[in-house]
């Protein structure tokens, strides 16, 4: 009954390969983030998605992209992994705010390694 | 453009000393404020908010007053346990997009017994 939930909890890579990050949340929110935390904990967002359509398209190599197959999921694909990707990203959910403030509930993360 | 700034740490506190992190924003409009913990090797769970200009957020004995004057919400325990050793992160909250929160680097806190 995990609320947010994400694979692979690591994930070890050599350097120009392709990978993906899953996301699934089972709270009925309509909108779905992801963020990267760096080796200094600075936590930063790349993108949100609402019903499936991107609303927060931070400054993000476009060697990421974000795929929403539906309001449940956001995956996170990276074409030619680098080393200075090698970080924790954090997936998160929420309903999209109208008047009120709402939560945003956040994943386990993964931790990526580039070697 | 929107930011914040949380004391440096990490904060390193015997159990039952008094905490105060502080936390200063700049954000566009009249921002929501909220205080995120991350403990170790998990993801962030949100600790108090504070939706207007001196409102209190409190939880788990954590308290923080929403300071519009000085742009602050600083965060308060009066005595900590060795369970709150964590990564705190202030973050405002703008009115205007997308529910978008801005982090910065957090504040580590060690408790020792």
């Amino acid at each position: 009954d995990t609320a947010v939930s994400q694979t692979p909890k690591y994930l070890v890579t050599q350097m120009g390969n392709d990978k993906s990050i899953k996301c699934e949340q089972n709270l009925g929110h309509d909108t779905m983030y992801w963020y990267k935390q760096d080796s200094k904990k600075f936590l930063k967002i790349m993108f949100s998605y609402n019903n499936k359509e991107l609303i927060i398209n931070e400054t993000v190599p476009n060697r990421f992209s974000p795929k929403s197959p539906d309001k449940a999921h956001l995956n996170l694909h990276i074409n030619s992994l680098e080393l200075g990707d090698s970080a924790v990203y954090f997936c998160a959910s929420s309903h999209l705010p109208s008047g009120t403030v709402n939560e945003q509930f956040f994943g386990p993360g993964t931790r990526l390694t580039v070697l | 453009g929107d930011s914040v700034t949380q004391m440096e740490g990490p904060v390193t506190l015997s159990e039952e000393a008094f905490l105060t992190i502080n936390c200063t924003y700049t954000a566009t409009g009249y921002p929501s404020l909220f205080w995120y913990v991350q403990y170790p090797g998990e993801g962030l769970q949100l600790l108090l908010k504070a939706t207007k200009a001196d409102d209190k957020g409190s939880n788990k004995g954590f308290e923080a007053t929403y300071r519009k004057e000085t742009t602050s919400f600083h965060l308060e325990k009066g005595s900590v346990q060795v369970s709150d050793s964590a990564v705190y992160f202030c973050a405002p909250r703008s009115r205007r997009g997308y529910n978008k929160l801005i982090f910065g680097a957090g504040t580590r806190l060690a408790v020792h017994p």
